[in-house]
Order: C-alpha cells, then structure tokens, then sequence
C-alpha cells in the first residue's frame, strides 16, 4: 500500500517554465518530507526537504510548499533548464526513530524540459 | 571519500541461481538499506540496519536476506532469484544524528541491475 501519492509520472516543460510535481500523503505520524533527483544511471540525491512546521522552503530556483491540513506538498522548479531533466521522487519519513528513519517514497516523475 | 559504493553494477542471473550484492559506506554511517526501483513504483524498502549486526524487514523483505556483520557494509543475499526480483537495486546510508534540514539525508549508491531469466 503505497502511503505517499505523487503526480503526475512524466512532466515536460519548455525552457524557462515552471514545474510543478505534487505528493499527497495518509499518515500523519510523518515528521519529514525530502525531495530526491535521479539522473539516469545514478542513485537519488537529496535535493530538498521540509519539516512540517513551515509552508515553505526554497533553496534557489527549488521551492517546497507544504499543506499540513490537507496532507499534501508540491515541489516547484522556477526557470526549469534542460539541466534538470530527471526523476524526482517525494518521500516521508516516520516519527519514529525506532523504525530506522524509514523513508516512503512516492512512485516519482519524469520531468523532460524541452530547449 | 567514496561516499556509497556497490558491486556488482550488472548482473543477469537464471532462475533459482543465488547471489549477494555488496554495499559499501565510508562515511561512518549507523543506518543502512537497501531498496529496488522498479517503473512507477518509486523506491520500495527490501530491509534495513541500524547498526552493526542489526537488521530489519522493511516494505518488501520476501525472498531477500541481509546481513550486517561490520558497520561499513550491508549485504543483500537472494538465495533463490525469481524473474519478480529483476529490478535495480540501491543502498543508502545514513548517519544516526537526528535534526532538520540535510541532517536526515540518506546517501545513494549508485546501484546494480539485476536481471533474472
């Protein structure tokens, strides 16, 4: 049962445009919410995360915006560039610790920005 | 500093053949897993480690096992391989300190596709 939703599965965008990736999620006993990128033939690297207690998070053209009432967060490429074509994943992390810091991931995206 | 590694990149295996896919870490990580990615599936955790000589089921454990023996390595053992098991595995490492931000970051091998006829 997957616990984290995200949509849509493949993006593409033209150059300069915005991209907007979304992931809903069931359980509330999640504490933490990373973003990974995949390049073809490499592993996931933590692009950005966000905890709960803030809306919003932005690391240069990368923007998190969480809503905790709804259990939903998106995360926002500005002035997405043939660079970021990639996979990108959502995940959660449990509260947990005794559960080893699992992460759940969401099914991801395959972005493609045109030139 | 290698960071994750893992051997073999390839490998294509006939039904019922075993084999071990070894993860290594030289960040002095505690925590360690191993997931697969398959297509519109995401990441799935197979198991997980806490520390050395710990291991734990994760999402999807069936016709997996792990051992922990030294901190630095993780290893994913399939006894019996299945064309179900086909997929690309990764192994991520984490370290134990908790925190905000990048603190919570798991590190990424660069992960083995395995093939089972």
């Amino acid at each position: 049962q997957q616990q984290v939703k995200q949509s849509p599965q493949s993006l593409i965008v033209q150059k300069g445009g915005i991209s907007i990736i979304n992931c809903a999620y069931e359980n509330t006993a999640f504490d933490y919410f990373p973003w990974y990128q995949q390049f073809p033939g490499k592993g996931p690297a933590l692009l950005i995360a966000i905890r709960p207690d803030v809306s919003e998070k932005k690391e240069g053209r990368f923007t998190i915006s969480f809503n905790k009432s709804a259990k939903q967060f998106s995360l926002h490429i500005m002035d997405s560039q043939p660079g970021d074509s990639a996979t990108y994943f959502c995940a959660a992390k449990g509260k947990r610790e005794t559960s080893g810091s699992r992460l759940t991931f969401g099914e991801g995206t395959q972005l493609t920005v045109n030139p | 500093n290698a960071g994750v590694t893992q051997t073999p990149k390839f490998r294509v295996l006939k039904t019922g053949q075993s084999m071990t896919l070894l993860c290594a870490q030289d960040m002095n990580h505690e925590y360690m897993y191993w997931y697969r990615q398959d297509p519109g599936m995401g990441l799935r955790l197979i198991h997980y480690s806490v520390g050395e000589g710990t291991t734990a089921k994760g999402e999807v454990p069936d016709g997996y096992n792990v051992s922990r023996l030294k901190k630095q390595n993780f290893l994913l053992g399939l006894e019996s391989a299945a064309p179900s098991q086909t997929s690309v595995y990764f192994c991520a490492s984490r370290d134990k300190l908790l925190g905000a931000g990048r603190y919570n970051e798991q590190f990424f091998g660069p992960g083995t596709r395995l093939t089972v006829l």
